[in-house]
């Protein structure tokens, strides 16, 4: 059964880094693109990035574009969120997301993880 | 492309049909997917291309429309219904969600 586990959460001051990780399971991971999705809690869906099955393709929020990276890593089945130059604005549940069109680079995603928590505070 | 959801919350009782409205700022033609999030849990899709619900998705959610207007519609509303429901367009980046309508008990 495919699971995503997302890890790298923290708090973290304003103007600083922080990388996100995120294990995946259960499916053949090098044909599906990863998506990252942000949530405050309480409140709306945020989408962030996303990066195509090979990592040829990736493709940002505009938000988070110049700010944010996003990699990964076939071999391992992971996939990675650079975040710099970080804001309160940054804060949320992050969730680690797979597209559900095999070789797809951007449409729909699930299932979702439980997300790792990053807060943006002073 | 901007989304938009109405009502932004509903209150019905079990049994209810209730009907969600999602609108596109331009043609999206079916790159539209429906999602569930339960307090407490993570998103769960339940239909994408407008109208195709994923396995397991019970028969009482339906998706329909295609351009700029989507609905999706709760037939006969159960307890585990009572939830917030997002729309978000897969046509191009960068992909967008809609802001939510929350379904409450009435």
């Amino acid at each position: 059964q495919v699971q995503v586990v997302e890890s790298g959460g923290g708090v973290v001051q304003p103007g600083r880094s922080l990388s996100l990780s995120c294990a995946a399971t259960g499916f053949n991971f090098s044909n599906f693109a990863m998506h990252w999705v942000r949530q405050v809690p309480g409140k709306g869906l945020d989408w962030v990035a996303v990066i195509s099955h090979l990592g040829t393709e990736k493709y940002f929020g505009d938000s988070v574009k110049g700010r944010f990276s996003i990699s990964r890593d076939n071999s391992k089945n992971m996939v990675f969120l650079q975040m710099n130059n970080l804001s309160a604005d940054d804060s949320g549940l992050y969730f680690c997301v797979k597209e559900v069109r095999i070789y797809g680079v951007g449409s729909w995603f699930g299932p979702w993880g439980q997300g790792t928590l990053v807060i943006v505070s002073s | 492309i901007q989304m938009t959801q109405s009502p932004s919350s509903v209150s019905a009782s079990v049994g209810d049909r209730v009907t969600i409205t999602c609108r596109a700022s331009r043609d999206i033609n079916d790159w539209l997917a429906w999602y569930q999030q339960v307090p407490g849990q993570a998103p769960k899709l339940l239909i994408s291309a407008a109208s195709t619900p994923q396995s397991g998705v019970p028969s009482r959610f339906s998706g329909s429309g295609a351009g700029t207007s989507f609905t999706l519609t709760i037939d006969s509303l159960q307890p585990e219904d009572f939830a917030t429901y997002f729309c978000q367009q897969g046509y191009n980046f960068p992909l967008t969600f809609g802001p939510g309508t929350r379904v409450e008990i009435k």
